[in-house]
């Protein structure tokens, strides 16, 4: 079945640092990616999208790409703040145009220091 | 504003016991969804439910129930069933289908099992 992997964490970077995180899915079809974040104690929030292949997410600096030919959507920040700390949620649907039932995968601890 | 609401935040149950977390929403979704979230393991499908008086079972449904009676509630129940209930429990809604995957969620109910 449709699946998603994410590095393992927790990434720890100081303030400024550039930030990568990766994913990589398996879908039979033509999923949507989307990345989520939660911060301490609280839901998930979107934090970015994409719905087909080269397409390019964007949102409070994060961007992440869909890559059809290497089945990635790699997350990725220029110059990281310490409230971007949180963990982060690649996921897929895998019925894009119905109802959706995300797959997620297993989230990425960030930790940014002053 | 709109939104999700769950409650109660915190919960605490002796084994044998159901307990019931109940979800709100104003948003006029049709879609309302429960996940589990456990420690590295991301986050896990209990129940969906796409309309109305009607629900279907996620991945992991055993030693749950769920109604849906109205358009805004989708209560869970954690019953004595459930072998390992400890766990943060979301609240999720979206848009009917035609939609692109975005789900909403609430802040999370965090029961313990004593």
């Amino acid at each position: 079945g449709d699946s998603v992997t994410q590095m393992e964490g927790p990434v720890t970077l100081s303030e400024e640092a550039f930030l990568t995180i990766n994913c990589t899915y398996t879908a039979t079809g033509y999923p949507s990616l989307f990345w989520y974040v939660q911060y301490p104690g609280e839901g998930l929030q979107l934090l970015l999208k994409a719905t087909k292949a080269d397409d390019k997410g964007s949102n409070k600096g994060f961007e992440a790409t869909y890559r059809k030919e290497t089945t990635s959507f790699h997350l990725e920040k220029g110059s990281v703040q310490v409230s971007d700390s949180a963990v982060y949620f690649c996921a897929l649907s895998d019925n894009p145009g119905g109802y959706n039932k995300l797959i997620f995968g297993a989230g990425t601890r960030l930790a940014v220091h002053p | 504003d709109g939104g999700i609401t769950q409650s109660p935040k915190y919960l605490f149950r002796k084994e044998g016991q159901n307990v019931t977390l109940s979800c709100e929403q104003n948003l006029n979704h049709d879609a309302m969804y429960w996940y589990r979230q456990d420690p590295g393991q991301g986050l896990r499908l209990i129940y969906y439910s796409q309309i109305v008086n009607d629900f279907q079972k996620g991945d992991i449904a055993e030693g749950y129930s769920v109604s849906r009676e109205k358009k805004e509630s989708f209560p869970l129940t954690v019953t004595s069933a459930q072998k390992n209930p400890t766990a943060f429990y979301l609240c999720a809604s979206s848009l009917g289908g035609g939609n692109t995957g975005e789900l909403f969620f609430g802040e999370g109910s965090r029961l313990t099992v004593l």
